[in-house]
C-alpha cells in the first residue's frame, strides 16, 4: 500500500541540527512532490518546504530559509529534511506528506517528534 | 502570504447534527488549490476535500466542501462519533502554502 514511514523521535540541544527521513513505498517515487509540515505542541500546522523527487528541485518557506534543507535519494525512495541551528521553538512533530494528483496532501507520514531542549 | 481564518474556533454539537465550518482567506484563493483536513489526537492529518469541493478517496459523502474566492465552507451533514476532531483548511495555490488555525469540533 501507499505509505510514508518516518524516522523516530529525537532530542536535540539548542544550536544542533537534526535530519529526519521519510521513506516512500507503494507508488512511483518520482511522480509526486513531497512536502514537510510541522506542528508545535497544541498548535496548528505550518508548511515548511517541498521537494520534487524527480529532479531534486526544492522550495522553502521564507521563515526557514537558510536553516532547512530537503534532499532525496531515489535509490532508496527516501526524502530527508535537515533543520539546523535548532531553537526551543523548533520543538514540534514533523510530518512528510505526498502531494497527490491535485497537489493536495493525500498521504502523510506518521510524524516525527523533535524536542529541542538543553 | 495568504492568511486563512477559520470560524468558529470551537464548535460543540451532538451526533446526528449538522456541522458547518468556515474558512476565510485574506485574498482570493484559487478554488482548484483549496483543501480541508481532519486531525484526531496523536494522528497525522487526513485529507478530506481538495479542489474546494472534491472528496478525497474513501471520504464519506456526509462531508462536502464548497466556496470560492475568499470564502469556503466544510459541511458535515450528520455527525458521527468519529467526526469529532480538529479541522484545518489549506490553500496551496500561492506560496507559501498556508493553513488555517483550525476548528475544534467537540461533542456537546
Amino acid at each position: 500500500q501507499v505509505q510514508l514511514v518516518q524516522s523516530g523521535a529525537e532530542v536535540k540541544k539548542p544550536g544542533a541540527s537534526v535530519k529526519v527521513s521519510c521513506k516512500a513505498s507503494g507508488y512511483t517515487f518520482t511522480t509526486y512532490y513531497i512536502h514537510w509540515v510541522r506542528q508545535a505542541p497544541g498548535q496548528g500546522l505550518e508548511w515548511m518546504a517541498f521537494i520534487n523527487p524527480s529532479d531534486g528541485g526544492t522550495h522553502y518557506a521564507q521563515k526557514l530559509q537558510g536553516r532547512v534543507t530537503v534532499t532525496r535519494d531515489t535509490s532508496t525512495t527516501t526524502v530527508y529534511m535537515e533543520l539546523s541551528s535548532l531553537r526551543s521553538e523548533d520543538t514540534a512533530v514533523y510530518y512528510c506528506a505526498r502531494a497527490g494528483t491535485n497537489q493536495a496532501l493525500d498521504i502523510w507520514g506518521q510524524g516525527t517528534m523533535i524536542t529541542v531542549s538543553s | 502570504e495568504i492568511v486563512l481564518t477559520q470560524s468558529p474556533g470551537t464548535l460543540s454539537l451532538s451526533p446526528g447534527e449538522r456541522a458547518t465550518l468556515y474558512c476565510r482567506a485574506s485574498q482570493s484563493v484559487s478554488s482548484t488549490y483549496f483543501a480541508w483536513y481532519q486531525q484526531k489526537p496523536g494522528q497525522a492529518p487526513r485529507l478530506l476535500v481538495y479542489g474546494a469541493s472534491s472528496r478525497a478517496t474513501g471520504i464519506p459523502d456526509r462531508f462536502s466542501g464548497s466556496g470560492s474566492g475568499t470564502d469556503f465552507t466544510l459541511t458535515i451533514s450528520r455527525l458521527e462519533p468519529e467526526d469529532f476532531a480538529v479541522y484545518y483548511c489549506q490553500q496551496y495555490g500561492s506560496s507559501p502554502i498556508t493553513f488555517g488555525q483550525g476548528t475544534r469540533l467537540e461533542i456537546k
